[in-house]
């Protein structure tokens, strides 16, 4: 099993849906865990931390369900800016080195 | 700019030939990354330091593939007699390691076509 898993997609929605990724991860020690969006041929940027309480920043909102190991990322009234390929990180804690998953494609349609 | 700089943006070499890549990570950060990442998958880990120590290598990485940081700043990557198979974006991020929220700022990244 790896360590970190996305559902690739794509994730096909018209504009204003709301569409939510998942991201389970296998180490149940994992410290933090992070969203990541990366725009085609640029770098990942940060879209936001996930939280244990869970937070919202405008139209995302990400959470962590450490019981069953996923974090989740809701986006609300999608823009077609939002097409991108959004990355779940994982930190496993124990000074070891931050863990990627393979992202999940979404393409906000017209 | 305060950000992760690299240099060159684009390389084009021909297969056999050695390229060097570098990184300038954010000052403060002391674990400098680097990741390769080819379309439609995310970033593969490749290596990664702490201050100059190189504390971690991919398995995946051949012998061909050599990183340096030798003062604890910016760090060169190294490929010896290139194949068609590196032909991908490489990657560099840097972070404050050791925390909890350990986060990872990217650099905008080399891209390397090998003919």
């Amino acid at each position: 099993r790896k360590e970190v898993e996305q559902d690739p997609g794509p994730f096909n929605v018209p504009e204003g849906a709301t569409v939510a990724f998942n991201c389970t991860y296998s180490n149940s020690a994992s410290q933090s865990f992070f969203w990541y969006r990366q725009d085609c041929r640029k770098e990942p940027k940060l879209l936001m931390s996930v939280y244990s309480s869970g937070n919202e920043d405008g139209r995302f909102t990400a959470q962590l369900n450490r019981a069953s190991q996923y974090i989740s990322l809701l986006i609300r009234d999608s823009k077609l800016s939002d097409s991108a390929t959004y990355l779940c990180v994982v930190n496993p804690g124990n000074n070891r080195k931050l863990i990627w998953g393979l992202g999940t494609s979404l393409a906000v349609n017209p | 700019d305060t950000g992760v700089s690299q240099d060159p943006r684009h390389k084009i070499t021909k297969r056999g030939q050695n390229v060097t890549f570098r990184c300038d990570p954010i000052s403060e950060h002391n674990r400098l990354y680097w990741y390769r990442q080819t379309l439609g998958q995310g970033p593969e880990f490749l290596t990664y330091f702490q201050n100059e120590a190189q504390l971690e290598k991919s398995r995946l990485l051949s012998d061909r593939f050599s990183a340096e940081r030798p003062k604890g700043s910016f760090s060169t990557l190294e490929i010896q007699r290139t194949e068609q198979g590196d032909s991908a974006m490489y990657l560099c991020a840097s972070s404050l390691g050791g925390q909890g929220q350990e986060t990872q700022y990217f650099g905008p990244g080399t891209r390397l076509l090998v003919l």
